[in-house]
């Protein structure tokens, strides 16, 4: 699985936009990317995954860049409860050896 | 559709003993797999396992057994405990990706928190 690398930490205010950027140079073509967030101390949680395409759900919007090294993944109006540490990670469509980084501890304020 | 169940929630354990936490999951999940999480920091994974009577080690698997009987449970045991061991474990599972969209997404238990004294 590719190795991702992420901020330690963001800060936005409630009602803004929220990108937490991610960078995977060496995915290869086969893996997605893919997008958890931890709030507190609760299980993960799913939120979106994309191959090459932009994707979009209820929750965020994903954005991959064109050679895929890099993407973004947006939260379009923040709120307190979207505080939580947000991890990216690439793997194929078969899960097998999933390791998490440290991840980006997004902080939301008023 | 209980989705990954974790028990114990909470443990308390001595230097020296052994126990085990059990995971499991209703979902047909071929995937499953064991992170603990320290203090403020990430997950790190400690086994892992693509099916049952398959399982592999994962970035920290000293101190910890598994085994896969069933595909529907995956438990994790502690022969010796030692302090090392404090930590929120958490549980995960994965099934086989759709055709459509060729991804496969974990879903993850609420934890498990171990204190060994």
């Amino acid at each position: 699985d590719a190795k991702t690398t992420q901020p330690p930490s963001m800060d936005c205010a409630e009602g803004r936009a929220a990108n937490l950027p991610c960078n995977h140079s060496t995915i290869s073509g086969n893996e997605y990317v893919y997008w958890y967030r931890q709030i507190h101390s609760q299980g993960p949680q799913y939120i979106i995954h994309g191959l090459k395409n932009n994707e979009t759900n209820e929750m965020a919007s994903l954005i991959i860049t064109e050679d895929r090294k890099s993407s973004t993944l947006i939260l379009p109006h923040a709120t307190l409860r979207d505080t939580a540490v947000y991890y990216c990670i690439a793997y194929t469509g078969t899960a097998s050896k999933l390791t998490f980084g440290t991840g980006t501890r997004l902080q939301v304020t008023l | 559709n209980a989705g990954v169940t974790q028990t114990p929630k909470f443990q308390v354990l001595k230097t020296g003993q052994s126990m085990t936490l059990q995971c499991a999951q209703d979902m047909n999940h071929e995937y499953m797999s064991w992170y603990r999480q320290d203090p403020g920091m990430g997950l790190r994974l400690i086994h892992y396992s693509v099916g049952a009577g398959i399982t592999d080690q994962g970035e920290v698997p000293n101190g910890y057994n598994v085994s896969r009987s069933t595909t529907e449970d995956f438990p994790l045991r502690l022969l010796s405990a030692a302090p090392s061991q404090t930590s929120v474990y958490f549980c995960a599972s994965a099934g086989r990706a759709g055709s459509q969209s060729g991804a496969n997404v974990l879903t993850f238990g609420a934890g498990s928190r171990l204190t060994v004294l």
